[in-house]
């Protein structure tokens, strides 16, 4: 059975800054991993998608990674801004789909 | 716009009393799958659709059913609703087609609560 690992469970950066969320997979034979926000008590914002044949994908300050040999990605988010306070959550598979518990993150003016 | 809805948005109920969530979308998607979301268990499939009348069992669909008799819908029922079902549930939907690769899309959840 897939399972999907977010760490850190939180973290808080001050503005400006570069930062690193990691997600990994014990299954490593995923069709693709989506990263999504979700911020307080509202539904899930598509970010990125990734499809199993590629590395990595970007959107605006987004980049997305992926390493499927290692049961890794990876999201950087660029010069982080407060209304990137959210919390990102990671999902792998097809037709079953399985989410990491996710990373809240707070970006502090 | 293209959209997935869910309706109601919140609803208190009580035990026992069948409950239906129900779910559309206007995007001719023919993936549509149900989760809920729980506190520190994260979000969970209970049943997804690939399409109509196909539908298969996720992770946790205990106490649940679910049916696709058109494109657009997946309604979510609850016959026995008890307080374990307590719980914020959201319905999404992605397209199969060759260059979609299943991005899913969700919609703005509903929140049950089972006295």
């Amino acid at each position: 059975k897939q399972e999907v690992t977010q760490i850190p469970a939180a973290l808080s950066v001050p503005e400006g800054e570069n930062l690193v969320l990691n997600c990994s997979f014990t299954d490593s034979a995923i069709y693709n991993l989506q990263w999504f926000r979700q911020d307080p008590g509202k539904g899930l914002t598509s970010l990125l998608l990734i499809q199993s044949s590629q590395r990595e994908q970007t959107s605006g300050r987004l980049n997305a990674s992926l390493d499927k040999s290692s049961g890794r990605s990876t999201l950087y988010i660029a010069a982080s801004q407060p209304g990137d306070s959210a919390t990102y959550l990671c999902a792998v598979g097809y037709q079953k789909v399985t989410f990491g518990t996710g990373t809240k993150l707070q970006v502090i003016p | 716009e293209a959209q997935v809805t869910q309706n109601p948005r919140y609803l208190i109920t009580v035990t026992g009393k069948k409950l239906t969530v129900t779910c559309s979308q206007n995007m001719n998607h023919e993936y549509m799958s149900w989760y809920r979301q729980d506190p520190g268990l994260g979000l969970r499939q209970i049943y997804y659709s690939m399409n109509v009348e196909v539908t298969d069992k996720g992770d946790v669909p205990e106490g649940y059913k679910v049916s696709r008799k058109e494109k657009r819908n997946f309604p979510l029922i609850l016959e026995s609703p008890s307080p374990n079902q307590t719980s914020l549930y959201f319905c999404a939907s992605s397209s199969t087609g060759r260059d979609s690769y299943n991005e899913q899309f969700f919609g703005p959840g509903t929140r049950l609560t089972v006295l």
